[in-house]
């Protein structure tokens, strides 16, 4: 089992809906959580950390945390083609330099 | 502030040459990283420097090595390439190494080796 799992997709959403990417992670230890999007060729871009159980909002991005389900989902309201991108899952765990483990990511596609 | 930079962009190599992937950060920031990339894969980490004059190893190392140069520069060496080290390669840095810290990070090297 890999220890932080995504749907690769694609996702594919009309324009104007919610798009619900979501991640499961296997450690319990696992302290934060990070949503990037990556454009097609482009580097990875911070969208949302959380690391309390709970939402977390920041304009049309929701990120949602469980820790009991082991699971982090990121809300995208009002989507937009902009959006269409893969977007990358994240955890570090405490004590561990801040390594990041990434999740193979989902690609979202936004349709007009 | 220019942030991570990375050279070159682009690179070919034949099995066995060897190369110096280079990073620099502008930031100011005591940790960085070397990612790679490969396709289904998301990033895996392949080493990292906590803070100045300090390296550890990630999850996929062998064939790679490491230097940090000073605060700003992190500098990833291929001895002798293989063709599954066909990859792109990622740097990235944060303010401190820390469950909390963002990592940002640079435009990518993309590596094809013959």
């Amino acid at each position: 089992q890999k220890e932080v799992e995504q749907n690769s997709g694609p996702l594919s959403v009309p324009e104007g809906a919610i798009a619900s990417l979501n991640c499961t992670y296997s450690d319990r230890g696992s302290q934060s959580f990070f949503w990037y999007r990556q454009y097609s060729g482009k580097s990875p871009e911070l969208i949302m950390f959380i690391y309390s159980n709970g939402d977390k909002e920041d304009g049309r991005f929701t990120a949602q945390l469980n820790k009991a389900s082991q699971y982090v989902s990121l809300l995208i309201r009002d989507s937009q083609p902009s959006d269409s991108a893969t977007y990358l899952c994240a955890v570090t765990r405490q004590g561990q330099g801040g390594k990041l483990i990434f999740g193979q990511g989902t690609e979202l596609s936004v349709k007009p | 502030n220019a942030g991570v930079t990375q050279t070159p962009k682009f690179q070919v190599l034949k099995t066995g040459q060897s190369m110096t992937l280079q990073c620099a950060q502008d930031m100011n920031h005591n940790s960085m990283y070397w990612y790679r990339q490969d396709p289904g894969m998301g990033l895996r980490l392949i080493y990292y420097s906590a803070s100045e004059g300090t390296t550890d190893k990630g999850e996929v190392p062998n064939g790679y090595n490491v230097s940090r140069l000073n605060k700003r520069e992190f500098s990833l060496r291929l001895e002798s390439a293989a063709p599954s080290q066909t990859s792109v390669y990622f740097c990235a840095s944060s303010d401190r190494g820390t469950s909390y810290n963002e990592q940002f990070f640079g435009p990518g090297t993309r590596l094809t080796v013959l």
